[in-house]
């Protein structure tokens, strides 16, 4: 099983400032990641996939990068309705999809 | 537009079984595959299988020891998730999503469903 790793488990930034997240994977996975903002109460939402690419509706100003084991999650000027848990996911070889412990951004 | 909407909160004792359904809208239900996964409270998500809503065909997480099933009902459009044998660790909320076309990445989730174990 490809075990998730996110750091910092928490992350406090000040709104109009950049966040950067990251995720590692225990083995290669190339660019099978995704990245997803879940909020309390809500269903998780897709933000990224493919390490890179914003799905629907995703603002440019989150971004991702990376490959083989080690990704980014940055967002550029934080809104309020950024702060939010943040999780990464990898598809790469599953069974199992695995997704990592969270990042908590929270505000400053 | 896409919709899954899940059944409602549930309040099992030890040793009971759940079934918990996921309703889809807005799309052609055999033409994707429904994932369900899991968070217990403090913890990571937790995938649990995957179901392919066309053949039914299936795909489970080894940590659940054979306790879950999925299944589907192609003319309600609805995926169900089955768990017996429950235990206390098995108070989570559990989630259907749909993953995109063409790879494993979840870009529809349900609300939610709450599972309480307690004797």
């Amino acid at each position: 099983e490809i075990v998730m790793t996110q750091s910092p488990a928490t992350l406090s930034v000040s709104p109009g400032e950049r966040a950067t997240l990251s995720c590692r994977a225990s083995q290669n996975i190339g660019i099978n990641l995704a990245w997803y903002q879940h909020k309390v109460g809500q269903a998780p939402r897709l933000l990224i996939y493919d390490t890179s690419s914003r799905a629907t509706g995703i603002p440019g100003r989150f971004s991702g990068s990376g490959s083989g084991t080690e990704f980014t999650l940055t967002i550029d000027s934080l809104q309020s309705e950024d702060f939010a848990i943040y999780f990464c996911q990898q598809n790469n070889k599953w069974p199992p999809l695995t997704f990592g412990g969270g990042t908590k951004v929270e505000i400053k | 537009q896409v919709l899954l909407v899940q059944s409602g909160a549930e309040v099992k004792k030890p040793g009971a079984s759940v079934k918990l359904s996921c309703k889809a809208s807005g799309y052609t239900f055999t033409h994707y595959s429904m994932h369900w996964v899991r968070q217990a409270p403090g913890q990571r998500l937790e995938w649990m299988g995957w179901i392919n809503c066309n053949t039914g065909d299936t795909k489970y997480s080894q940590n659940f020891q054979g306790r879950v099933t999925l299944t589907r009902d192609t003319s309600s459009s609805t995926a169900y998730m089955e768990l017996s044998s429950l235990i206390s660790e098995d108070t989570a909320v559990y989630f259907c999503a749909r993953p995109v076309n063409y790879a494993d990445y979840l870009d529809f989730w349900g609300q939610g469903t709450l599972v309480t174990v307690s004797s």
